[in-house]
C-alpha cells in the first residue's frame, strides 16, 4: 500500500521559517515528480510547488516563489519544503502528492501550518 | 494564474445525476488534455477520480465520468449515492511556468 506521510507543521510567527517533510512508503519515489499542494482553512486547493524526479528542476507558484524551496532525497525516499518569510496567508494544510503524468495519484494526509503571532 | 471557475454547489437525490462544470481558458483547460478531478471528504485528503479529461483510475466507479468542450470541463456523477456527498475540485495543467491550476471547488449534496 502506498503511503505518504507529512510532518513538520505547527505554529510559527509571521516572518518565521518552517520545514515540512513527506516520507513515502510502499513505492520508490525516485522516478516520480512530486508536488506540494495547500489548502487554507475553509478554502480550496492551491498548487504550491513541483520538483522533477532527479531534483534538478523546481517550479513554484507566484505567491511563494523566492520564499519556499522544494527539495528531495531519493535515497531516503523523502520530499521537503523549506518555508521562509512566512505570512498569515500561508496558513493552510500542506499536502505532498505524487505526479503520475500531470495528475496527482497519491496524496498524504496533510500537515497544518499556522502563521500567527 | 487564476483559479478555474466551478459552481459553489450542486445537489441531487439518490439515483439522480449531477454535473459539475469547470471553466478555464485556452491556456489551461482548453489547451491540454490534462484535466483531472478530485473528491474530498471533510478532513480527508483529496482522491483522484478522473484524469486526462475522461479516464478513470482503477477502483473509481463508472458512475463518475469526465468530458470537455472547449475551455470547459465537466464531471458527471450518475446514480448518486450518499457517499458521493463531498467537495469536488477540477485541476488543469497550464504549462511549464505555472504548471497546475485548481478549480474553486463544488460542494455536492445528496438530498
Amino acid at each position: 500500500e502506498v503511503q505518504l506521510v507529512e510532518s513538520g507543521g505547527g505554529l510559527v510567527q509571521p516572518g518565521g521559517s518552517l520545514r515540512l517533510s513527506c516520507g513515502a512508503s510502499g513505492l520508490t519515489i525516485s522516478r516520480s515528480w512530486m508536488h506540494w499542494v495547500r489548502q487554507a482553512p475553509g478554502e480550496g486547493l492551491m498548487w504550491v510547488s513541483r520538483i522533477s524526479s532527479d531534483g534538478r528542476n523546481a517550479v513554484y507558484a507566484d505567491s511563494v516563489r523566492g520564499r519556499f524551496a522544494i527539495s528531495r532525497d531519493n535515497a531516503e525516499n523523502t520530499l521537503s519544503l523549506q518555508m521562509n518569510s512566512l505570512r498569515a496567508e500561508d496558513t493552510a494544510v500542506y499536502y505532498c502528492a505524487i505526479d503520475s503524468g500531470r495528475y496527482f495519484t497519491y496524496w498524504g494526509q496533510g500537515t497544518l501550518v499556522t502563521v500567527s503571532s | 494564474q487564476s483559479a478555474l471557475t466551478q459552481p459553489p454547489s450542486a445537489s441531487g437525490s439518490p439515483g439522480q445525476s449531477v454535473t459539475i462544470s469547470c471553466t478555464g481558458t485556452s491556456s489551461d483547460v482548453g489547451g491540454y488534455n490534462y484535466v483531472s478531478w478530485y473528491q474530498q471528504h471533510p478532513g480527508k485528503a483529496p482522491k483522484l477520480m478522473i484524469y486526462e479529461v475522461n479516464k478513470r483510475p482503477s477502483g473509481v466507479p463508472d458512475r463518475f465520468s469526465g468530458s470537455r468542450s472547449g475551455n470547459t470541463a465537466s464531471l458527471t456523477v450518475s446514480g448518486l449515492q450518499a457517499e458521493d456527498e463531498a467537495d469536488y475540485y477540477c485541476c488543469s495543467y497550464a504549462g511549464n511556468n505555472s504548471p497546475y491550476v485548481f478549480g474553486t471547488g463544488t460542494k455536492v449534496t445528496v438530498l
